[in-house]
């Protein structure tokens, strides 16, 4: 089964300087790769997916991640944060279709945004 | 477009007792999945319905078990509770041939005492 680490357990940053936030899975073999975020007392909601093709993939609010293959990473940036970025943001792989694309999930990293 | 429902938000119930959870995946999708969220954790894959029948499961005892409708909403239920089964329980749903992609309800928080 796939495993994901997530380096860092809290990150904080100030308002308007850039984050990144690591990501590292298991397997050499082809996997999908997941970015979800989580505010408090809510679900989970998809931030950005790799499934093929370009490396790099970005989001609707300004976040990118790029797939790295030879390092098994799949690290997300974000040039300048905001206050509201702050929450949990889970990183996750899946394998191919013979596992029914169940989701392994990292333990998370929490981005807390000062002013 | 109804985006993934869960029922109930919150629910306390006691040890030894058992509970059900429902999910209604999102409008035209096929498959549901569902994850357990300890406390500062990840979420867990527990298992995975399709064409009402368990296509996928994690490392989970039978205590856990669920099943799907034909309408494609699903239940979990969890028998003989204990207190380490007190977590936030997710529900998400995807499209059987192209479910490479899952999305996520709010889900039910289950605080057993």
């Amino acid at each position: 089964a796939q495993s994901v680490t997530q380096l860092d357990s809290q990150v904080p940053v100030f308002e308007e300087a850039p984050v990144e936030l690591r990501c590292n899975y298991s397997s050499s073999v082809s996997v999908y790769l997941f970015w979800y975020v989580q505010y408090p007392n809510q679900g989970l909601q998809l931030l950005l997916k790799y499934l093929s093709g370009s490396t790099l993939v970005e989001s609707i609010n300004g976040f990118e991640a790029e797939f790295n293959k030879s390092q098994t990473s799949f690290h997300l940036r974000k040039p300048s944060v905001h206050i509201s970025d702050t929450a949990e943001y889970f990183c996750a792989v899946s394998d191919l279709p013979n596992s029914g694309y169940a989701l392994n999930f990292g333990k998370g990293t929490s981005l807390l945004v000062t002013p | 477009d109804a985006g993934v429902t869960q029922s109930p938000t919150h629910l306390i119930k006691t040890r030894g007792q058992q509970v059900t959870l429902r999910c209604s995946p999102k409008s035209g999708h096929d498959t549901v999945s569902w994850y357990q969220q300890a406390l500062g954790q990840g979420p867990q894959f527990i298992f995975q319905y399709y064409e009402e029948e368990e296509r996928q499961r994690g490392n989970f005892p039978d205590r856990f078990s669920g099943h799907q409708f034909p309408n494609y909403s699903s239940e979990l239920n969890v028998n003989a509770l204990l207190l380490g089964d007190s977590a936030l329980y997710l529900c998400a749903s995807s499209f059987g041939s192209s479910g490479e992609t899952q999305y996520f309800g709010p889900g039910t928080r289950l605080l057993v005492l």
